[in-house]
């Protein structure tokens, strides 16, 4: 099956600081999900990107399909920004989602 | 516009009992899937449920099982409850059988004693 790579495992930072996040993928796919998980298990979906560039807010993702591998830039961080955050991509045509290890980020004010 | 919900919360077992874990789609959203968080790990697909039948299916024993209702909600059930069947169960909902945006519900945190 796709093999999904989320770096760094952990990452800390200060109120205000900025970010990136890369998820590397093994095989072709058609798209690619971020999510953020909150202390409280809630996962919420904050892109759906199968090529190119969006933004949403103080975050932007990027995936570049041809080398397998996308961006989650957070601008300006918060501490309501801590949490896990996930990339995870399809096996099939059929929504079987792989996720990714994920990043922990902690933002301390 | 209600989102996904899952029931209950918490639950608690013993070894070898039964559970039953059920969610309802967000509004509009005709497919279920299922996934087991355990700690510190990403969540792992078990199954995926649309006009009432399981569609596809992850590395799970028969253990697990399911059901979709004509309303689109579903259940997920585990017999003979192990020790490592302890995780957060997420329910994640989207559009037709594709690999449309998914949302997720709250999550069901099972503990096994």
């Amino acid at each position: 099956g796709i093999q999904v790579e989320q770096s760094p495992p952990d990452l800390i930072l200060q109120e205000g600081a900025n970010s990136t996040l890369r998820c590397n993928f093994s095989d072709s796919v058609n798209n690619l999900q971020w999510f953020h998980q909150n202390p409280w298990g809630q996962l919420i979906n904050l892109f759906y990107i199968p090529s190119g560039t969006k933004q949403n807010g103080r975050l932007s993702a990027t995936t570049v399909a041809t080398e397998r591998y996308s961006l989650l830039y957070i601008s300006s961080s918060q501490t309501t920004d801590s949490g896990v955050y996930f990339c995870a991509c399809p096996e099939t045509s059929y929504g079987k989602l792989t996720f990714g290890q994920g990043t922990i980020l902690t933002v301390h004010p | 516009d209600a989102g996904v919900t899952q029931s209950p919360t918490h639950l608690i077992k013993t070894r070898g009992q039964q559970v039953t874990l059920r969610c309802s789609p967000k509004s509009g959203h005709d497919t279920v899937s299922w996934y087991q968080q355990a700690l510190g790990q990403g969540p792992q697909f078990i199954f995926q449920y649309y006009e009432e039948e399981e569609r596809q299916r992850g590395n799970f024993p028969d253990r697990f099982s399911g059901h979709q209702f004509p309303n689109y909600s579903s259940e997920l059930n585990v017999n003979a409850l192990l020790l490592g069947d302890s995780a957060l169960y997420l329910c994640a909902s989207s559009f037709r059988i594709t690999n449309e945006k998914l949302f997720f519900g709250s999550g069901t945190q099972l503990s096994v004693l």
